[in-house]
């Protein structure tokens, strides 16, 4: 069955310092891939999206480019703040009726 | 409201009741999914319906968990005889559906804030 793996946390950063979480999948066919992200106290939210091979997905300064080759889907960010604290979730679907497989999370503090 | 809602945000309860779990879609969205996130764990999956029709119940964890969906809209998670290992976050999300074509065409899930269930 589809799956996702995402680099164990927790991930501890300085202010400004550049983020990469790891992200690779399996799956049977060509999957959406996706990027969620819960602040402290709060539901999940979307932040980024790609939909096909070699597309990238940015928001907030965060990026992620859906790449077949390397099933892979990192999320990176050249600067964070103490505000990109959170758990982030790496999620694909295959669509068509089909559920969605997130990762087990991320949990990122960045300290000022 | 324009989000995803679901009622209780936080329910206690004692080991061995029911209870009963609502989500109010957005409206228009036909897809709606039910997950549970335990504490410091992801997300795991448990019902999807597509309309009122449940295509995949594959997650539900037992027999004691059971959901439904009515005039494609509000949903209804039960959980009967409650255990303790119950206890977690149960979120619910919904989208929209578009098709066709080959690539991969699924809409983004847009997420309630959670009941909080705690099985004392």
């Amino acid at each position: 069955g589809d799956s996702v793996t995402q680099m164990e946390g927790p991930v501890t950063l300085s202010e400004e310092a550049f983020l990469t979480i790891n992200c690779t999948y399996t799956a049977t066919g060509y999957p959406s891939l996706f990027w969620y992200v819960q602040y402290p106290g709060e539901g999940l939210q979307l932040l980024l999206k790609a939909t096909k091979a070699d597309d990238k997905g940015s928001n907030k300064g965060f990026e992620a480019t859906y790449r077949k080759e390397t099933t892979s889907f990192h999320l990176e960010k050249g600067s964070v703040q103490v505000s990109d604290s959170a758990v982030y979730f790496c999620a694909l679907s295959e669509g068509y009726g089909q559920n969605f497989v997130f990762g087990p999370g991320t949990r990122l503090s960045v300290l000022p | 409201g324009a989000g995803v809602s679901q009622s209780p945000s936080n329910k206690v309860t004692e080991k061995g009741k029911d209870v009963e779990l609502r989500c109010d879609p957005i409206s228009g969205h036909t897809a709606l999914y039910w997950y549970r996130q335990s504490l410091g764990q992801g997300l795991e999956f448990l019902i999807y319906f597509q309309g009122n029709s449940a295509p995949d119940k594959s997650g539900l964890p037992s027999d004691r968990f059971s959901a439904e969906r009515t005039g494609g809209s509000v949903s209804t998670l039960t959980i009967q005889r409650t255990q303790q290992e119950d206890s977690a976050v149960y979120l619910c999300a919904s989208s929209t559906w578009t098709s066709g074509g080959y690539s991969s065409s699924t809409d983004t899930q847009y997420f309630g804030p959670g009941t909080r269930l705690t099985v004392l």
